[in-house]
């Protein structure tokens, strides 16, 4: 089944202490991205990737970091977490990363950071 | 810079009756357009989209929406709404002049009643 898989689905942190989400996509897609969404704001670009070791700041980058190793997987990285981040997390994909383009989402991860 | 609004935070509708949310958009031409929904719980999934040509499009879930070029509008609608629709439903603008950044509105929550 094709699907965007996102680890954890839940995760409770405490200031400043490390963590990474994991996104893995197999659909064999170039393009893979990571949203916020927040309470009357919607969804919010972090970053998005265009394929291997490419990678480009959204429009809310500040605090985080991203990796693209390998074509299926885009960890987020957040290096010293904020309670301002948290949020609900979504991992997306898409074939090329074309605008017109259908894109794939992930469950979700729910982040609360104490 | 492109932006996406969605006028209606939330919206409660009975359960055989019609709906319409909205959708205004901000940008120099005509972007690539999109409905979103998110179920309780999961990721968002495409409903229609739009590009050009007719600007009457047809969606899964019996879902339509109307691009009105002179109003910045795409708005979805449903003849008759079942309790299954209950969602958060999002309005996403993708650039026709770059690749890989999106835009999406803040979510308009629907309530369906019996």
């Amino acid at each position: 089944e094709a699907q965007v898989t996102q680890n954890p689905r839940y995760l409770i942190t405490v200031t400043g202490k490390k963590l990474t989400v994991t996104c893995s996509q197999n659909m064999n897609h170039e393009y893979m991205s990571w949203y916020r969404q927040d309470p009357g704001l919607g969804l919010r670009q972090i970053y998005y990737s265009m394929n291997v070791e490419v990678t480009d700041k959204g429009d809310v980058p500040e605090g985080y970091k991203v990796s693209r190793k390998e074509k299926r997987n885009f960890p987020l990285i957040l290096e010293s977490p904020s309670p301002n981040q948290t949020s609900l997390y979504f991992c997306a994909s898409s074939l090329t990363g074309l605008s017109n383009e259908k894109l794939f989402f992930g469950s979700g991860t729910q982040l609360s950071v104490l | 810079a492109q932006s996406v609004t969605q006028p209606d935070i939330h919206i409660t509708v009975s359960e055989g009756a019609s709906l319409e949310l909205r959708c205004n958009y901000s940008y120099g031409a005509t972007p690539y357009l999109f409905w979103y929904v998110q179920s309780p719980g999961q990721g968002l999934q495409l409903l229609l989209k739009y590009f050009s040509g007719d600007t009457l499009v047809q969606g899964i879930k019996g879902f339509e929406a109307e691009f009105k070029r002179s109003q910045s509008s795409f708005n979805l609608r449903k003849p008759s709404v079942h309790w299954s629709d209950a969602a958060e439903y999002f309005c996403a603008v993708g650039a026709t002049d770059s690749w890989g950044k999106f835009q999406f509105g803040a979510g308009t929550q629907v309530v369906v009643t019996p």
